[in-house]
């Protein structure tokens, strides 16, 4: 079993849908939590992190963390079509060793 | 300048022959990953290099698997005796010292181990 599991879809919403990415993990000693959006033959670029249990919210992104069910989201609101990418989830102790999911393609066609 | 720059985009190979991938990380991050990339697998961690500490080298796959950071910038990553299972994208991500949280990736190199 990985350590970060996730859902490879694609997931394809209309525009304006509310869109949710979810993740598992299984090490109960992680603490840092992040969500990142990789562009086709782009590198992955930092959208959210949360440390520990809670929500963050950034704009139309909310980031979830429930730490008793090991369970990651990533909401996003009224989305668009440039939202379509592939979204990472990553988790890990520190910053200097994250382990990632492989990734959800989403899709939003207007 | 401009961000995390990688050297080649990409690169095809014959098995057995040895390559090199380049990363110019931005100037000024004292944080410098290696990562791999292949298809399915998510992001795997390579190796990791923090200023002048000895790295992190716990995530590399095999000893076929080298990295060096000359004068802490520009990092080189090393195949030897490349396998067909070594075809992948590497990329490379720098961060500050002031915010390790934000990893800052470069457009990776496309390896093919043909």
């Amino acid at each position: 079993q990985k350590e970060v599991e996730q859902d490879p879809g694609p997931l394809s919403v209309p525009e304006g849908a509310i869109v949710s990415l979810n993740c598992t993990y299984s090490n109960s000693a992680f603490q840092y939590f992040m969500w990142y959006r990789q562009y086709s033959r782009k590198g992955p670029e930092l959208l959210m992190y949360t440390y520990s249990s809670g929500n963050k919210e950034d704009g139309r992104f909310t980031a979830q963390v429930d730490k008793s069910s090991k369970y990651i989201s990533l909401f996003i609101r009224d989305s668009q079509p440039s939202d379509s990418a592939t979204y990472l989830c990553a988790s890990g102790t520190g910053f200097q060793k994250l382990v990632f999911g492989t990734g959800t393609r989403l899709l939003v066609s207007p | 300048g401009a961000g995390v720059s990688q050297s080649p985009s990409n690169k095809v190979t014959e098995k057995g022959k040895d390559v090199e991938l380049r990363c110019d990380p931005i100037s000024g991050h004292t944080a410098l990953y290696w990562y791999r990339q292949s298809l399915g697998q998510g992001l795997e961690f390579l190796i990791y290099f923090q200023g002048n500490s000895a790295p992190d080298k716990s995530g590399l796959p095999s000893d076929r698997f080298s990295a060096e950071r000359t004068g802490g910038s520009v990092s080189t990553l090393t195949i030897q005796r490349t396998q067909q299972e070594d075809s992948a994208v590497y990329l490379c991500a720098s961060s500050p010292r002031r915010a390790e949280e934000t990893q800052y990736f470069g457009p990776g190199t496309r390896l093919l181990v043909l």
